[in-house]
Formats: C-alpha cells, sequence, structure tokens
C-alpha cells in the first residue's frame, strides 16, 4: 500500500472549516483515499473514502486533486468534539484481505 | 452503523498472568476480524487478521503463542495475552469488516481495552 504524508498537528477555530491535507504521491490507480480518526481513548472511527471524484457525507468531504498525488478532508464546521487524530490511509478495496496501515496521522485540535 | 464491542474496557492484572479480551459484531456478521495494539502517543500497529473457523494470521515481530486468537463464531473474537508482563500494558483495539457492507467496505472498530500489567 502506498505511503501517506500529513502534518503533525493543526488547530481549528470553532465553527471554522477544518481543512487536512494528505499526500499520497505514490497511490496506484486500484487505491482508495480512505480517511479515520481516532478521538482520544477511543477506537478509530471511519469517516469517507474515494477513489477519484470528490465525496461527501454527513461527516465530511474529500477532495481529491486530478492526479490523485494528494488529497484534503474538509470539516466544514468543525465543533470541539472534532478533536482527534486525523489518520489518511491508501489501500486497495478488494475481497476484504487488505489491511488498514495507519501512519502518525494529523492531530487536530479545535479551540473555541 | 455496525457497531463492534470490547470487553473488558479496562483492566489490571498481574504480572505472569493472563488476559482475556473479548470483541463481538453486534449486529452484523464478521468473517474477518484484526486486532491492534497502540501504545502512548504512537498509532496503531495490526497484531493479526483472524478469519472466522481458521487461524489467524500474525504480522511480524508478533508472538503467536504469547499473543492467542480465538474467532470462533460470526460475532466474536478473543485475544489472550498469556503471561503478560509490564511491557505488554497498552490499548488493544479489534475490528470487524461487514462482508455486506457495500461499496463502503471498512472495518469497524471497537472502543479498545486498556490493559495495565503489574
Amino acid at each position: 500500500d502506498a505511503k501517506t504524508t500529513q502534518p503533525t498537528s493543526m488547530d481549528c477555530a470553532e465553527g471554522r472549516a477544518a481543512n487536512l491535507p494528505c499526500n499520497h504521491s505514490t497511490i496506484s490507480g486500484n487505491e482508495y483515499v480512505y480517511w479515520y480518526r481516532q478521538i482520544h481513548s477511543q477506537g478509530p472511527q471511519y469517516i469517507i473514502h474515494g477513489l477519484k471524484n470528490n465525496e461527501t457525507n454527513e461527516m465530511a468531504s474529500l477532495i481529491i486533486t486530478e492526479d490523485r498525488k494528494s488529497s484534503t478532508l474538509i470539516l466544514p464546521h468543525a465543533t470541539l468534539r472534532d478533536t482527534a487524530v486525523y489518520y489518511c490511509i491508501v489501500k486497495v478495496r478488494d475481497s476484504g484481505y487488505s489491511t488498514l496501515t495507519f501512519g502518525k496521522g494529523t492531530m487536530l485540535l479545535v479551540s473555541p | 452503523g455496525a457497531v463492534v464491542s470490547q470487553h473488558p474496557s479496562w483492566v489490571i492484572c498481574k504480572s505472569g498472568t493472563s488476559v482475556k479480551i473479548e470483541c463481538r459484531s453486534l449486529d452484523f456478521q464478521a468473517t474477518t476480524m484484526f486486532w491492534y495494539r497502540q501504545f502512548p502517543k504512537q498509532s496503531l500497529m495490526l497484531m493479526a487478521t483472524s478469519n472466522e473457523g481458521s487461524k489467524a494470521t500474525y504480522e511480524q515481530g508478533v508472538e503467536k503463542d504469547k499473543f492467542l486468537i480465538n474467532h470462533a463464531s460470526l460475532t466474536l473474537s478473543t485475544l489472550t495475552v498469556t503471561s503478560a508482563h509490564p511491557e505488554d500494558s497498552s490499548f488493544y483495539i479489534c475490528s470487524a469488516r461487514d462482508p455486506l457492507a457495500g461499496p463502503r467496505n471498512e472495518q469497524y472498530f471497537g472502543p479498545g481495552t486498556r490493559l495495565t500489567v503489574t
């Protein structure tokens, strides 16, 4: 699976949009971009995933560049409860035998 | 969404004893479950992958005789830390894949179990 690069930490004011970048310059054509987050002392939570089109769900939006070498996770209106470590992971979405490899992620701190 | 539970949420045990952690998928059948370990201020590290009815596949460096994994049913996997030592103190997290999740196909994670070995 391709490696990803994320900033170590980011700050965001409550109510503002949080834009979390991820570089995955060696991504393969059959690899998806997944985002998970982990609130302190809890298990990770799935947020969103995409292949090449932009995606949006009730939690966030995912913007993938045309060359697929980078992406941005957008939390449109960050709240204090969005403070967490956010992981960008690229992997093949296959029959189910591929695993998630977690990097160090980005620690997002949302402040009042 | 799908729910995965773990029991216990935290446990303290003495060095040399064994501890069993349960992971259950509450509203779906999980043919594949995963066990991760997370040390303080570090990321999750995959320990093993277990498929229902077969032996678990362990990641390099994880001792299969020390971390016993049983996936006897489609809704339950257990991790037993045998002869625990203080260096086994960690946050253990399981996840399960719902084969019927369709295009999402993501893993659902449990809340984790904090193990402290004294």
